[in-house]
């Protein structure tokens, strides 16, 4: 069956410090990946994605994610964290067909700490 | 302007009351999708819709149904709410290409069902 998870419900990090958001998923096809951040009261945002190529993909507000094939993973990362990026985050994968569907993660509480 | 906006943004309905929750782009996309929204589970789809002739069950459609008006439009009714329809829900339009498929969310519909 397919399926994203995010094993971490909820992460605290200081202000500063590095991030790392964990993603894996299971997809029959060879998938797309995507992260969304929701700010408290707000709809989903699209930070990146991944198609192909590279693996290592850039997005906005100094994001980044690797795909990993072998671990089916998808991380996100942000190597110093501001307090504006307390918010909940969800992964995302999808494979384009005539019948596509996005499947999302449960999503991951991140909270900064002063 | 936004690209994708819902109508309400919330919402406070009784047991039994027939509501329905309103979507429109500015984005031309031609797929459209009702999501709920609820802690701990992410998201999960109730409807989509591949053009104005194309609807489609998600994995939660009981007790929703939807109305695609236009290519632009695409409305989700609860015909009789309950209580465990209590909810966040979202719009998302889809932009597809041959190898691509990215979605977009509009700012939700808070819906509280007594």
């Amino acid at each position: 069956a397919q399926s994203v998870t995010q094993p971490d419900i909820h992460i605290t990090v200081s202000e500063g410090a590095s991030l790392e958001l964990r993603c894996n998923y299971s997809y029959g096809a060879t998938p797309y990946l995507f992260w969304y951040v929701q700010s408290p009261g707000q709809g989903l945002q699209l930070l990146l994605k991944y198609f192909s190529g590279d693996t290592l993909v850039q997005g906005i507000k100094g994001f980044e994610a690797e795909f990993k094939r072998s671990q089916s993973s998808f991380n996100l990362r942000k190597p110093s964290v501001h307090w504006s990026d307390a918010a909940e985050y969800f992964c995302a994968v999808g494979s384009y067909s005539s019948a596509s569907k996005i499947i999302f993660g449960s999503g991951t509480r991140l909270s900064i700490r002063p | 302007d936004a690209d994708v906006t819902q109508t309400p943004r919330n919402r406070i309905t009784k047991t039994g009351k027939r509501i329905m929750l309103e979507c429109s782009q500015t984005k031309g996309h031609d797929r459209m999708y009702w999501y709920r929204q609820d802690p701990g589970l992410g998201l999960r789809l109730i409807y989509y819709s591949f053009d104005v002739k194309d609807i489609n069950k998600g994995e939660i459609s009981d007790g929703y149904s939807v109305s695609r008006q236009a290519q632009a439009k695409f409305s989700l009714s609860l015909e009789s709410a309950i209580p465990n329809q209590t909810a966040l829900y979202f719009c998302a339009t889809s932009e597809v290409t041959e190898t691509q498929e990215t979605q977009y969310f509009g700012p939700g519909t808070r819906l509280l069902v007594l």
